[in-house]
Order: C-alpha cells, then sequence, then structure tokens
C-alpha cells in the first residue's frame, strides 16, 4: 500500500525544540518530492515548502524561511519538519504530502501544540 | 505571489443538487497547473482534480474541474452525503510561493 504515515501529537513548552517524521512505503520515496502544508485550527490550508528527497532539494515559502527546516532520511525513507524554538503561533495541524506538483498523496496530519 | 480567491465562502445544496465552485488568481496560472482538494472534519486533504481538468486516481465522475488562465471551477454534478466538506483550490506554477485558496464549505 502506497502511504506516508507521520508521526504522533506533540505538547511543548514556548522555546523547546521539535522534530516531526513522515515516513513514505510503497513507492520509490527517493523519486519524488515531498511537501509540508500547516493548518492552523479553524483555518484554512497554508504551504510551507518541498524537498526533493533523492537530494535534499529545497524549495520553501518566504513565510516559513528561517523559521523551519525540512530534511530527508533517504535511508529510511523518511522526512522531517524541524522547529529549534517553538512558538506558541506553530500551535496547528501539520500535514506532508507527496508532491508531484499537486499534492497526490496525504500523511494523516501531526498535531503540534504549544503552550506554557 | 498569485492569490487565488475562492467563492463563495459557504455554499448551502442539498443532496442531489448541482455544485459550482470557483476559484480566481490574481494573474494567469501557467499551465493550468491548479489542484482541487476535498477536506472532511478531522482528515487530510484529498486530491480530486490536477491541471484544471484531471481528475486524480479513484475519484468519481460526478466531480468535474475547468477553466484556465486566472478562472476556474470545481463543479460536483449531483451531491451525494459524503460530499459535504471543504474544497481548496491551489496553484502550482511556480515554487514557491505556491497557495492555495481560503476555501468554500459546502453544507447542507
Amino acid at each position: 500500500e502506497v502511504r506516508l504515515v507521520q508521526s504522533g501529537a506533540e505538547v511543548k513548552k514556548p522555546g523547546e525544540s521539535l522534530k516531526i517524521s513522515c515516513k513514505g512505503s510503497g513507492y520509490n520515496f527517493n523519486n519524488y518530492w515531498i511537501g509540508w502544508v500547516r493548518q492552523m485550527p479553524g483555518k484554512g490550508l497554508e504551504w510551507m515548502g518541498i524537498i526533493y528527497a533523492g537530494d535534499s532539494e529545497t524549495r520553501q515559502s518566504p513565510s516559513f524561511q528561517g523559521q523551519v527546516t525540512m530534511s530527508v532520511d533517504k535511508s529510511t525513507g523518511t522526512a522531517y519538519l524541524q522547529w529549534s524554538r517553538l512558538m506558541a503561533s506553530d500551535t496547528a495541524m501539520y500535514y506532508c504530502a507527496r508532491s508531484q506538483g499537486a499534492f497526490d498523496l496525504w500523511g494523516q496530519g501531526t498535531m503540534v501544540t504549544v503552550s506554557s | 505571489e498569485i492569490v487565488l480567491t475562492q467563492s463563495p465562502g459557504t455554499l448551502s445544496l442539498s443532496p442531489g443538487e448541482r455544485a459550482t465552485l470557483s476559484c480566481r488568481a490574481s494573474q494567469n496560472v501557467g499551465g493550468n497547473q491548479l489542484a482541487w482538494y476535498q477536506q472532511k472534519p478531522g482528515q487530510a486533504p484529498r486530491l480530486l482534480i490536477h491541471a484544471a481538468s484531471s481528475r486524480a486516481t479513484g475519484i468519481p465522475d460526478r466531480f468535474s474541474g475547468s477553466g484556465s488562465g486566472t478562472d476556474f471551477t470545481l463543479t460536483i454534478s449531483r451531491l451525494e452525503s459524503e460530499d459535504f466538506a471543504v474544497y481548496y483550490c491551489q496553484h502550482y506554477a511556480s515554487a514557491p510561493p505556491v497557495t492555495f485558496g481560503g476555501g468554500t464549505k459546502v453544507e447542507i
């Protein structure tokens, strides 16, 4: 089965670091771009950026540049989204998705809650 | 940056009726690189349409996309109960930045 499976929900305090994951299976992970999409509570979808699994080339939205880091581990077929210092405004659902221009395969989402 | 404006914000319809959703771009979407997604509460989005008018794998033929340039439409020919959801358009003509529209909620 072709799918993306994301890591579980996280509850963090402001200033803490976090790395969430997205593991692909059932397809050749290294031949595709993986994207990240943020959805704040009750709001719409925001495109954060994409990373090519084969060589880690990254294209990021200016809105998220410097705020998060995208990476991949080709050996395990896993993409990561990382924060060095979380803020309360990072509270959101984060989705990974396989990109072929459009996002044709989505993970189930990881809820990140940042609260003191 | 291309801004996508979806209308209406909410569409109130009954099962069996036709739904017409609009997505207008602030500038030409090159190569008709526009997609539509469906999102139900508590679920991840699902790709319905890519390249403005191509149905994604497994999507019923009651869903159709049309348009070019700056004006795009998603049509659901006969609404079924499982179609009541939020629909988003997205352009992917240039990355970055790629943008989503604000969404249209289709409700009973």
